[in-house]
């Protein structure tokens, strides 16, 4: 089984403040994740991604968390923005796959209100 | 690098009628993908072209579908005959072996009426 799950299908935070967006995958193989962010009528664009052998990487706002023994990963966005306001995925390649391949979640829409 | 380019932007058919998705990946990238995007399953992968040659077509959904890739420049996604529950947004995708991060086009909004 290999799945990319994003539970929360929306999330809606104030200007100013930390977005944490969550995901959980289903097989512990997985070694590579990454997010995408899509604006409306756009396609996904990468936004940053994180290997399996690091807990955390950050660029700029933007951190992602990983948990491997809780098979979860997080991103945080400090502080939040009215232009982060999109539809956020994240995304694996499948284990033993191509290694180009990948598997998304459903998505999570982050509001940010001003 | 203009990107990834599809075309058209919007399609709506009618049931029944068939409906033909193209797609210019960016110039060296040798892998592609189709992605379709609804409501419940996200992102989902249909198809992945690998110097041109289809590697794994798991996600076509029935044989209603087909992709082709004639040339390192072009691909395209046909749909005959359309059906209303093919009404999504398609999207191709391109990147080069050994990198994950793939680049999306803008996708085709398709409606089957």
């Amino acid at each position: 089984d290999q799945q990319v799950k994003q539970n929360s299908p929306s999330l809606s935070v104030q200007e100013g403040r930390i977005s944490i967006l969550n995901c959980d995958y289903t097989n512990s193989m997985f070694d590579y994740f990454l997010w995408y962010k899509k604006y409306p009528a756009e396609g996904p664009t990468f936004l940053i991604s994180i290997s399996s052998i690091k807990d955390k990487n950050e660029d700029g706002r933007f951190t992602v968390f990983l948990n491997k023994s809780a098979k979860h990963l997080s991103l945080h966005i400090v502080p939040s923005q009215p232009g982060d306001s999109a539809v956020y995925f994240c995304a694996a390649p499948p284990y033993g796959g191509a290694t180009n391949k990948l598997i998304f979640g459903t998505g999570t829409l982050l509001a940010v209100q001003p | 690098d203009a990107g990834v380019i599809q075309s058209p932007r919007h399609e709506v058919t009618e049931m029944g009628q068939e409906v033909t998705l193209r797609c210019k990946p960016i110039s060296g990238h040798n892998s592609l993908f189709w992605y379709r995007q609804t409501m419940m399953r996200g992102l989902e992968l249909l198809i992945y072209f690998n110097n041109n040659v289809p590697i794994d077509d798991s996600g076509m959904p029935e044989d209603r579908f087909s992709a082709k890739m004639p040339n390192a420049s072009f691909s395209t996604l046909k749909i005959q005959p359309s059906e209303p529950r093919d009404s999504a947004v398609y999207f191709c995708a391109s990147s080069l072996t050994g990198l994950q991060e793939a680049f999306f086009g803008q996708g085709t909004r398709l409606t089957v009426v």
